[in-house]
């Protein structure tokens, strides 16, 4: 997990409230990906960045979104929380793509 | 912390022994894979990789073996130790491009 840090770490929220999850990187790579990780789905894309203010969709980007101002910054937002968003949210951080991504500690997110 | 499932299939080995795990790739376009190891409450931390040019690649205790005629890659590890109890998951990239599927992983345990 060196470089990278996930805040916050735990969090418990209502239906229906806003939710941003913060990955901050000291490597510089240009590439930060966000997934979400479920028991019998794996690791799956929500949203990826290629550089600063450049960001794409990935395969669960519904109900999420997500900005980056500054290449060491990722922040997804849930602009309102549904139960089924209840997850573990994970950060990666690439040199380039077609290589290994590094992972964050992940955030558990509860959505009551 | 941090969970990665609740079914995932399991292998037991006995500390000392040698382990394999299997993973069956879906894209014959896939070019790149990776082996991640998971520890509990972690996130996924990358082991070994290899490119389709290859067929094997070796590390530190760590063997990867690629097999494209079939699209199944392995895991070797050699003399497996209590800290190598984790879940452990393959991933496949194409073309470089930005999409990385993972494997939902199968779960070692280290019996002392």
């Amino acid at each position: 997990d060196a470089g990278i840090t996930q805040s916050p770490r735990h969090k418990v929220t209502e239906t229906g409230t806003p939710v941003t999850l913060r990955c901050h990187q000291t490597e510089n790579h240009r590439y930060m990906y966000w997934y979400r990780q479920d028991p019998g789905h794996g690791l799956r894309l929500i949203h990826y960045s290629y550089g600063v203010k450049d960001t794409d969709k990935g395969e669960v980007s519904d109900g999420y979104s997500v900005s980056r101002s500054k290449t060491e910054d990722f922040l997804l937002t849930l602009e309102s929380a549904t139960s089924s968003q209840t997850s573990v949210y994970f950060c990666a951080i690439s040199e380039s793509t077609g290589n290994e991504q590094f992972f964050g500690p992940g955030t558990r997110l509860t959505v009551l | 912390g941090e969970s990665v499932g609740l079914h995932l299939p399991t292998l037991s080995v006995q500390e000392g022994d040698n382990s394999i795990i299997n993973c069956a790739y879906s894209n014959s376009a896939s070019d790149y894979f990776i082996w991640y190891k998971q520890e509990s409450g972690k996130g996924p931390q990358f082991i070994i990789d290899i490119r389709s040019n290859m067929d094997k690649r070796q590390g530190q205790r760590v063997t990867v073996l690629l097999n494209k005629t079939v699209k199944h890659l392995s895991l070797q590890i050699a003399a497996t130790q209590p800290g190598d109890s984790a879940v452990y998951f393959c991933a496949e990239n194409s073309a470089g491009g930005f999409k990385t599927i993972f494997g939902a992983g199968t779960r070692l345990f280290v019996k002392a």
